[in-house]
């Protein structure tokens, strides 16, 4: 079955970096979008980036434009945000989530997220 | 970027009622819109996508329709399971974004 499985998060301090990982199973990865979305404690849902299926575009947030990198690695099946210049209002839970298809397109299936606290 | 107003933010119902949910985009996003469920400490799950369709596996209580900017989300009759926080997010244009959501409450 198709599955998302986040890793990675924990407790960093401000200003530090961090790469969170999705491992995907179950469907063609390199012929899909992939997209980051997080959630801030007792918030709502933030879209954070996209890498399109074959990564030749990524869009990000205007909040995480400059600190953050989504990257994938086909031969490992893998999605990546790198995370540098990390502030307090980026402690969030980070879910990785399915596009419909390889471009821009709705989302379908989401991960159950990884935790990220930044401290001061 | 596109701004999306759900309406109410809480909605206290009882089983077997039938509620509806609005949302507003700030501009016409066509059909592109896509209604998620979320329960505490879980991941979100979709509901509706392209404004009306129903994602598979989701029961059929559940219905969404509208078109360019004003959309709604309407569950036919409350099972106890769909107590929940309801999103309903855009993707016409990057950035994709999301309202604020609606906690659906036990009467």
């Amino acid at each position: 079955q198709v599955q998302l499985v986040e890793s990675g998060g924990g407790v960093v301090q401000s200003g530090r970096s961090l790469r969170l990982s999705c491992a995907a199973s179950g469907f063609i990865f390199s012929s899909y979008a992939m997209h980051w979305v997080r959630q801030a404690p007792g918030r709502g849902l933030e879209w954070v980036a996209v890498i399109w299926y074959d990564g030749t575009n990524k869009y990000y947030a205007d909040s995480v434009k400059g600190r953050f990198t989504i990257s994938r690695d086909i031969s490992k099946n893998t999605l990546y945000l790198q995370m540098s210049n990390l502030r307090a209002e980026d402690t969030a839970v980070y879910f990785c989530v399915r596009g419909f298809s390889g471009t821009l397109s709705g989302m379908d299936v989401w991960g159950q997220g990884t935790a990220v606290t930044v401290s001061s | 970027d596109i701004q999306m107003t759900q309406s109410p933010s809480t909605l206290s119902a009882s089983v077997g009622d039938r509620v509806t949910i609005t949302c507003r985009a700030s501009q016409s996003i066509s059909s592109w819109l896509a209604w998620y469920q979320q329960k505490v400490g879980k991941a979100p799950k979709l509901l509706i996508y392209d404004a009306s369709s129903l994602e598979s596996g989701v029961p059929s209580r559940f219905s969404g329709s509208g078109s360019g900017t004003e959309f709604t989300l309407t569950i036919s009759s409350l099972q106890p399971d769909d107590f929940a926080t309801y999103y309903c997010q855009q993707y016409n244009y990057y950035p994709y974004t999301f309202g604020q959501g609606t906690k659906l409450e036990i009467k």
